[in-house]
């Protein structure tokens, strides 16, 4: 699977737009992007997921570059309830198993 | 429907002991994965279940045994723990097969090795 990039850490006024980038420009054309979040040590929690196409849902919105190359997690109304670690992978759907690899991730601070 | 359950929640070891991680996921889900997750990093996969009756090496499996015991239940075993093995374990499951395989996560046992 492709290795992806991320900022360290963003913060964001609650009420707010946070955009989260990542990088991953050694991405494959079988490859889809995935996003996770974790809560405070919490499970991780799926976001949204997509491969070239722009994809929103009741959580989030994901833009992928035209070149797929890198993407942009889009939380429209930041809360408070959002502050989290998020994480970008990049893998194949193939295969008998979604085995996921995480990086270190961003970590997202919404503030009042 | 409870999602993914691990029991026990906090354990404290002493180096040499055993124990056993517990793992039941009631989604009627294929694949079942153990991960473990050090301060300040990602987590990583230790094994995973793609089906009943199999397991496979993840990235880091030296130390640990896993047991598919039945279709819900997948467990994590550390026959001699070390403190190299305190961490965070969680455990995740999925439909399986080719397609979205959105996983889902326990609530992770917090594991310390004195």
């Amino acid at each position: 699977d492709a290795k992806t990039t991320q900022p360290t850490s963003m913060d964001c006024a609650e009420g707010r737009a946070a955009n989260l980038p990542c990088n991953h420009s050694t991405i494959s054309g079988n490859e889809y992007v995935y996003w996770y979040r974790q809560i405070h040590s919490q499970g991780p929690q799926y976001i949204i997921h997509g491969l070239k196409n722009n994809e929103t849902n009741e959580m989030a919105s994901l833009i992928i570059t035209e070149d797929r190359k890198s993407s942009t997690l889009i939380l429209p109304h930041a809360t408070l309830r959002d502050t989290a670690v998020y994480y970008c992978i990049v893998r194949a759907l193939t295969g008998t198993a979604s085995k996921l690899t995480f990086g270190t991730g961003t970590r997202l601070q919404v503030t009042l | 429907n409870a999602g993914v359950t691990q029991t026990p929640k906090f354990q404290v070891l002493k180096t040499g002991q055993s124990m056993t991680l517990q793992c039941a996921q009631d989604m009627n889900h294929n694949s079942m994965y153990w991960y473990r997750q050090d301060p300040g990093m990602g987590l990583r996969l230790i094994y995973y279940s793609a089906s009943e009756g199999t397991t496979d090496k993840g990235e880091v499996p030296n130390g640990y045994n896993v047991s598919r015991l039945n279709k819900r239940e997948f467990s994590l075993r550390l026959e001699s723990a070390a403190p190299s093995q305190t961490s965070v374990y969680f455990c995740a499951s999925s439909e399986g097969g080719a397609g979205r395989n959105e996983q889902f996560f326990g609530p992770g046992t917090r594991l310390t090795v004195l």
